[in-house]
């Protein structure tokens, strides 16, 4: 199983708000490690989606925000969109016994129903 | 426009050995970090392996860790990973990644499928 944890499977209507959680650890999200959140389509490589925990790359929609607290992060998306359905993966880093890795959530299946 | 396109997948035996590749284009590839994530069938994304930008350190995931050889050639803008002792469980896509100090997985290639069956 993944080192962060999120919700296997969320989803909301067209024009609705949905959240997806990332609960992670103290020795990741709780150690101060930012958190990135990328976006997946069908059939394609995954697309940095939000970087710093907070922070949208040039041409992502401000529909789309990050957030972290403590050790866990959401990303929430508004005005949901047909375009929206895909899986998206929250990203860390992890500071172990066997030194620094970086970790991925399990990832998130959004719907639009 | 910054490109990674990986190559050198395909079907080899268990215990058997693969070497993909990534050529960079559209940056300065000798000034970036490097990364490989991989992804099963129908599962999740797993980072794989990590290498400077000048090659002088290199970070492995426990699951790959004395199997797997990341490195570099910055003079032909090429990422590569060695593989040796091939499981069932390698069985993935394997995406290389370009990572800067504040976003690590920026950018991503189209990922290269490994499949390790008898």
């Amino acid at each position: 199983q993944s080192v962060l944890t999120q919700p296997p499977s969320v989803s909301g209507a067209p024009g609705q708000r949905v959240t997806i959680s990332c609960t992670g650890s103290s020795s990741n999200i709780g150690a101060g490690y930012d958190v990135h959140w990328y976006q997946q389509l069908p059939g394609t490589a995954p697309k940095l989606l939000i970087y710093g925990n907070s922070n949208r790359p040039s041409g992502v929609p401000d529909r789309f925000s990050g957030s972290k607290s403590g050790t866990s992060a959401s990303l929430a998306i508004t005005g949901l969109q047909a375009e929206d359905e895909a899986d998206y993966y929250c990203q860390s880093y992890d500071s172990s016994l066997s030194g620094l890795h970086w970790v991925f959530g399990g990832g998130t299946k959004l719907t639009v129903l | 426009q910054v490109q990674l396109v990986e190559s050198g997948g395909g079907v080899v035996q268990p215990g058997g050995s693969l070497r993909l590749s990534c050529a960079a284009s559209g940056f300065t590839f000798s000034s970036y970090g490097m990364h490989w994530v991989r992804q099963a069938p129908g599962k999740g994304l797993e980072w794989v392996a990590f290498i400077r930008y000048d090659g002088s350190n290199k970070y492995y995931a426990d699951s790959v860790k004395g199997r797997f050889t990341i490195s570099r050639d910055n003079s032909k803008n090429t990422l590569y990973l060695q593989m040796n002792s091939l499981r069932a469980e390698d069985t993935a896509v394997y995406y290389c990644a370009k990572d800067t100090v504040v976003t690590p997985f920026d950018y991503w290639g189209q990922g290269t499928l490994v499949t390790v069956s008898s």
